[in-house]
C-alpha cells in the first residue's frame, strides 16, 4: 500500500533555531502534499497545500515566511519551521494525495518541542 | 459552509459496552466521500473507512460499523463490545475543494476512553 515516511518523529530544538521536517512518498508519486498542525487536545488544522514544482498555498493565519514548504520532487516535501518559538511546539503531520485518487496517505507525524 | 461536527468531545465507557461516535457534516458537493480515522496516543492517524455518498448502505467490519444517513447528513461510527485498545481520539473527515486540491477537513474529534 501507499506509504509516506515522515522524519523526524520527535525533535526538540532551542528557541530561535530552524527545524526541517521531511515527508517522502515511498511507492507512489505525491503531486499534492498537505501539511497539518495539531495542538494538544485539538483537531488537525491544515497549514498549507503544496504541489510539486510550484509554490505552496498557505491557509489564513499561517505565516509563509516562518513555515517554509518545499515540494521539489514528486516524492519529497519538506516543512521548515524557521526561528522556532515555544508556541510553535505542536504535532505536525503531512498527507499525500495521489493523482486521480480519493485517498489520503498520512505520515506518522512529528512532535516538535521548542525550548 | 463545508464542515464536520463531532459534538461529543469525550466519551468514557466500560469494556464490552457498545459506543457510538457521532459525526454530522455539511457539504455543497452533490457527491462526496467521508472518512473516519483513529488517532491513538502515539499520534499517527489510522485509516478506518472511506465512504462514497452514493452508497448509503451501512457497513460492518468486525466490531466496527458505520451508519450513513444522507437525509440527516450524519455518518456515525459504532464500536461493539469495546476494548481497552479502542481508547483513542476518533476523527470524522470530509474532503473539501480549494483550488485544484481537495484537502481533508476534520471534525474536532472524540476522545474515547474504554475502562477495564
Amino acid at each position: 500500500g501507499a506509504v509516506v515516511s515522515q522524519h523526524p518523529s520527535r525533535v526538540i530544538c532551542k528557541s530561535g533555531t530552524s527545524v526541517k521536517i521531511e515527508c517522502r512518498s515511498l511507492d507512489f508519486q505525491a503531486t499534492t502534499m498537505f501539511w497539518y498542525r495539531q495542538f494538544p487536545k485539538q483537531s488537525l488544522m491544515l497549514m498549507a497545500t503544496s504541489n510539486e514544482g510550484s509554490k505552496a498555498t498557505y491557509e489564513q493565519g499561517v505565516e509563509k515566511d516562518k513555515f517554509l514548504i518545499n515540494h521539489a520532487s514528486l516524492t519529497l516535501s519538506t516543512l521548515t519551521v524557521t526561528s522556532a518559538h515555544p508556541e510553535d511546539s505542536s504535532f505536525y503531520i503531512c498527507s499525500a494525495s495521489r493523482p486521480g485518487g480519493v485517498g489520503y496517505t498520512f505520515g506518522s507525524g512529528t512532535r516538535l518541542t521548542v525550548v | 459552509a463545508q464542515k464536520v461536527t463531532q459534538a461529543q468531545t469525550e466519551i468514557s465507557v466500560v469494556e464490552k459496552e457498545d459506543v457510538t461516535l457521532d459525526c454530522v457534516y455539511e457539504t455543497r458537493d452533490t457527491t462526496y466521500y467521508l472518512f473516519w480515522y483513529k488517532q491513538p496516543p502515539s499520534g499517527e492517524l489510522v485509516f478506518l473507512i472511506r465512504r462514497n455518498s452514493f452508497d448509503e448502505q451501512n457497513e460492518i467490519s468486525g466490531r466496527y460499523s458505520w451508519n450513513f444517513q444522507k437525509s440527516t447528513s450524519s455518518f456515525n461510527f459504532t464500536i461493539t463490545a469495546s476494548q481497552v485498545v479502542d481508547s483513542a481520539v476518533y476523527f470524522c473527515a470530509l474532503p473539501i475543494s480549494s483550488g485544484s486540491a481537495r484537502q481533508l477537513t476534520f471534525g474536532s474529534g472524540t476522545q474515547l476512553t474504554v475502562l477495564p
